[in-house]
């Protein structure tokens, strides 16, 4: 296990709200993402960051943003969560340090339901 | 058209059964290919990775990239019920500015009967 925790593991919520989703890490790893995984279109990119404050976009940006204050903590909001927003929430960090290796270990999950 | 295929499934197997999973891509930039077994409600975990044509074997386990067909493979020998979880094919390209972009199939998913 690479240390990577996300919270909350759960939760509903109502169209409209915000909602903050954090996942941490405790290895000091430089490249944390986050992803959302759907049924028929898989694993695909919302954001990602090289670094403290270092942040961009990935594939499914639109609605959502992304902090990152401390290397351990990378943090999701979802703006005005609407109910396309209801997925399943995964945060993951870059482990390999090889240049030729680009795997990620993920963290459980979030489930997210957006009412 | 996807920038990567593979088939949903379900795959089921008797326990002892050689599986063979596959994914197809269309984007010949690809560069790294990776596998992840992906139990319910877990998160995916890596289990192989490479980087170039060819085989790549770990246990019970063989990777295989033909970058001439765009075509990857992961081969499961003696497959136990353990092993029954959807199984995700990655791939990645450099994109803009030098980050390297993972595209993920949708998963294949596998049950190995007792």
């Amino acid at each position: 296990d690479a240390g990577i925790t996300q919270s909350p593991r759960h939760k509903v919520t109502e169209t409209g709200t915000p909602v903050t989703l954090r996942c941490h890490q405790t290895e000091n790893h430089r490249y944390m993402y986050w992803y959302r995984q759907d049924p028929g279109h898989g694993l695909r990119l919302i954001h990602y960051s090289y670094g403290v404050k270092d942040t961009d976009k990935g594939e499914v940006s639109d609605g959502y943003s992304v902090s990152r204050s401390k290397t351990e903590d990378f943090l999701l909001t979802l703006e005005s969560a609407t109910s396309s927003q209801t997925s399943v929430y995964f945060c993951a960090i870059r482990v390999g340090q090889a240049a030729t290796n680009y795997g990620y270990t993920f963290g459980s999950g979030t489930r997210l339901t957006v009412v | 058209q996807k920038e990567v295929e593979q088939d949903p499934g379900p795959l089921s197997v008797p326990e002892g059964a050689i599986v063979s999973l596959n994914c197809t891509y269309s984007n010949s930039a690809f560069q790294y290919f990776m596998w992840y077994r992906q139990y319910s409600r877990k998160g995916p975990e890596l289990l192989m990775y490479t980087y170039s044509s060819g085989n790549k074997e770990d246990g019970r386990f063989t990777a295989q990239v033909d970058k001439s067909s765009k075509y990857i493979s992961l081969f499961i020998r003696d497959s136990q019920p353990s092993d029954s979880a959807t199984y995700l094919c990655a791939m990645s390209a450099e994109g803009p500015g030098g980050y390297q972009k993972v595209t993920f199939g949708t998963g294949t998913k596998l049950q190995v009967i007792p």
